[in-house]
């Protein structure tokens, strides 16, 4: 059974850089996913922020792309987020999921989800 | 970028009725990269279904999927207790952009 679980810092200060990780449990990493990241500010819907393969071939979103680092780390069978010069805006819940990309052969949807964590900017 | 608009904001059904939601594209895009998820409070997205119809591993075959074009439908035919959450619709792009809908918040009436 595939789970992912978020961790990293509760808590960013504006202006810093907010990095998550992702544990992958009961799948390789390197088996035939690509890996993303997807945010819920409070209130509002979700927003993808990227997407990462373990070859290293790693799509943003257009809106983050200059502030948005993907890695996958396989030794580890882990992946990350790193977001920089953040403001109150990047404040959300982040979750990490596996990712069916139709170069793959997926539909592009998003199939197995982690519980999310939440981030807070502030000072 | 297309624009994914999802209909209504909120419904209010009692356990029993049928439910119909709606996610309207901004312009056609292919039923293959059609996703509806379900998301309740403090828990993961649950994936329903893909390519427009297909039911993901597990969903209870209340859950159907259907449309084409710019007009997609979640249908839930009777409602369960646990079916109350918020829905999502998503679109797969090339480029590649993802999209998902604003939601609709299913209710209890």
């Amino acid at each position: 059974q595939v789970q992912l679980q978020e961790s990293g810092p509760g808590l960013a200060k504006p202006s810093e850089t907010l990095s998550l990780n992702c544990a992958v449990s009961g799948y390789s990493i390197t088996s035939g996913y690509y890996w993303g990241w997807i945010r819920q500010p409070p209130g509002k819907g979700l927003e993808w922020i990227g997407s990462s393969y373990h070859s290293g071939t790693t799509y943003y979103s257009p809106s983050l792309k200059s502030r948005v680092t993907i890695s996958v780390d396989t030794s580890r069978n882990q992946f990350s987020l790193r977001l920089s010069s953040v403001t109150a805006a990047d404040t959300a819940v982040y979750y990490c999921a596996r990712h069916s990309y139709p170069s793959l052969g997926g539909s592009g949807d998003f199939d197995c989800w982690g519980q999310g964590i939440l981030v807070t900017v502030s000072s | 970028e297309i624009v994914l608009t999802q209909s209504p904001g909120t419904l209010s059904l009692s356990p029993g009725e049928r439910a119909t939601l709606s996610c309207r594209a901004s312009q056609s895009i292919s039923s293959s990269y059609l996703t509806w998820y379900q998301h309740k409070p403090g828990q993961a997205p649950m994936i329903l279904i893909y390519g427009a119809s297909i039911r993901a591993t597990g969903i209870p075959d209340r859950f159907s999927g259907s449309g084409s074009g710019t007009d997609f439908t979640l249908t839930i035919s009777r409602l369960e207790p646990e079916d109350f959450a918020v829905y999502y619709c998503q679109h797969y792009g090339t480029s590649p952009s993802i999209t998902f809908g604003q939601g609709t918040r299913l209710e209890i009436k």
